[in-house]
């Protein structure tokens, strides 16, 4: 069963801590995204990956950091430096054959500050 | 349809109806484009896409129509049904530095009546 799954759903923070978020995909993809949506908005890229062991930062990548190890995971960490850090976080990939390659969405984690 | 701004375009429609839902894009590089549906709590999924070397392509109820000239998108939703309600999103391909990034509209809620 291909696919890209992010854990875990439901996810809260207390305050000064760090927390990662997950995201693992099957579908051979080498490029993977982290976005950020909050309520009512659209998607903010936070950080991509287009190749094993490179990641760049997108438009709003201050407070989180990602690693990219292996080809399938693309973990994120949202560190204490994120001061509004409650939104509902959305990993995706693509293959990178060509430009017209969709994206694949995980499910999604909510992180929530107690 | 989409537009900058903080709040969500909304679009009501009576079950039956057909919807259009528009996008602006800024980026007159981007070469790919594509319309993804969200429904509440889940991740985006994908609808239809477009290569900018077309300027419609049709799938089951829906279609999309690019003109480059005035760089606008549009999804047109042909007799559309109370499970069509969700947010969508208009995305283009754009060229950043050596790779590519997707970019997201800010999206628009479609509500169907029955």
């Amino acid at each position: 069963d291909g696919g890209i799954t992010q854990s875990p759903k439901y996810l809260f923070r207390k305050e000064g801590q760090n927390v990662t978020l997950s995201c693992e995909q099957n579908l051979n993809h080498d490029a993977m995204y982290w976005y950020r949506q909050d309520p009512g908005q659209g998607l903010r890229l936070i950080y991509y990956s287009q190749i094993v062991n490179d990641f760049q930062k997108g438009d709003i990548a201050e407070g989180y950091s990602v690693s990219r190890e292996k080809k399938e995971s693309f973990p994120l960490t949202v560190t204490s430096a994120q001061k509004n850090p409650t939104a509902f976080y959305l990993c995706a990939s693509r293959g990178t054959e060509t430009t017209n390659e969709k994206l694949f969405f995980g499910s999604g984690t909510q992180l929530s500050v107690l | 349809g989409e537009s900058v701004g903080l709040h969500l375009p909304t679009l009501s429609v009576q079950e039956g109806d057909n919807s259009i839902i528009n996008c602006a894009y800024s980026n007159s590089a981007s070469d790919y484009f594509i319309w993804y549906k969200q429904e509440s709590g889940k991740g985006p999924q994908f609808i239809i896409d477009i290569r900018s070397n077309m300027d419609k392509r049709q799938g089951q109820r829906v279609t999309v129509l690019l003109n480059k000239t005035v760089k606008h998108l549009s999804l047109q939703i042909a007799a559309t049904q109370p499970g069509d309600s969700a947010v969508y999103f208009c995305a283009e391909i754009v060229p950043h530095g050596s790779n590519y990034k997707l970019t997201f509209g800010k999206g628009t809620l479609l509500t169907v009546n029955p």
